[in-house]
């Protein structure tokens, strides 16, 4: 397996608190994403990262901010917890854009009550 | 939204070839076919991939027909370890958020003893 943490692997919160979740790497792999999972929509893309500060928005990326300080972390915030970002949150990495495949991490568990 | 088409879901006997099914009519020429699937509660693990020619590696067959607007996964002896959901996805090759991937439903693989 790709070597991706994800912590905490389960969270509950509550409404109106900040949340970060940290994705690990030991791949050295230039691309890192962030992707929610929700019954009925499948996953969704929320942020990705193409290098070291640089980052751009996914398909859902209203409410979260993400920030890339090293090649190993990539770190997704939630500024003020709301009902409707409970979800399980993936990371994932890729070695480049294009042809490359993506290797997901275990996944985060986030309730927000 | 997703650009590709699959069978809600599948059964198939443990040690048969499980043959996965998926359309993708509107495919252009410089977009890939991805496998990928999830077994519960895990994150994505990435298959296979191709572009015109079929495809093999330890895990599958990826089979994709000349005029490129459909594709099949085999699984040839499917174990009970293989059920899962099972997505296809069409992916550009190029850079920016155009080459991320899109999940759609999927399908879902029951292999029954």
């Amino acid at each position: 397996d790709a070597g991706i943490t994800q912590s905490p692997r389960h969270k509950v919160t509550e409404t109106g608190t900040p949340v970060t979740l940290r994705c690990h790497q030991t791949e050295n792999h230039r691309y890192m994403y962030w992707y929610r999972q929700d019954p009925g929509h499948g996953l969704r893309l929320i942020h990705y990262s193409y290098g070291v500060k640089d980052t751009d928005k996914g398909e859902v990326s209203d409410g979260y901010s993400v920030s890339r300080s090293k090649t190993e972390d990539f770190l997704l915030t939630l500024e003020s917890a709301t009902s409707s970002q409970t979800s399980v949150y993936f990371c994932a990495i890729s070695w480049d854009i294009g042809a490359y495949e993506q290797y997901f991490g275990p996944g985060t568990r986030l309730t927000v009550t | 939204d997703a650009k590709t088409t699959q069978p809600t879901s599948m059964d198939c006997a443990e040690g048969r070839a499980a043959n996965l099914p998926c359309n993708h009519s509107t495919i252009s020429g410089n977009e890939y076919v991805y496998w990928y699937r999830q077994i519960h509660s895990q994150g994505p693990q990435y298959i296979i991939h191709g572009l015109k020619n079929n495809e093999t590696n330890e895990m599958a067959s990826l089979i994709i027909t000349e005029d490129r607007k459909s594709s099949t996964l085999i699984l040839p002896h499917a174990t009970l370890r293989d059920t899962a959901v099972y997505y296809c996805i069409v992916r550009l090759s190029s850079g920016g958020s155009q080459g991320n991937l899109i999940f759609g439903k999927g399908t879902k693989l029951s292999v029954k003893p």
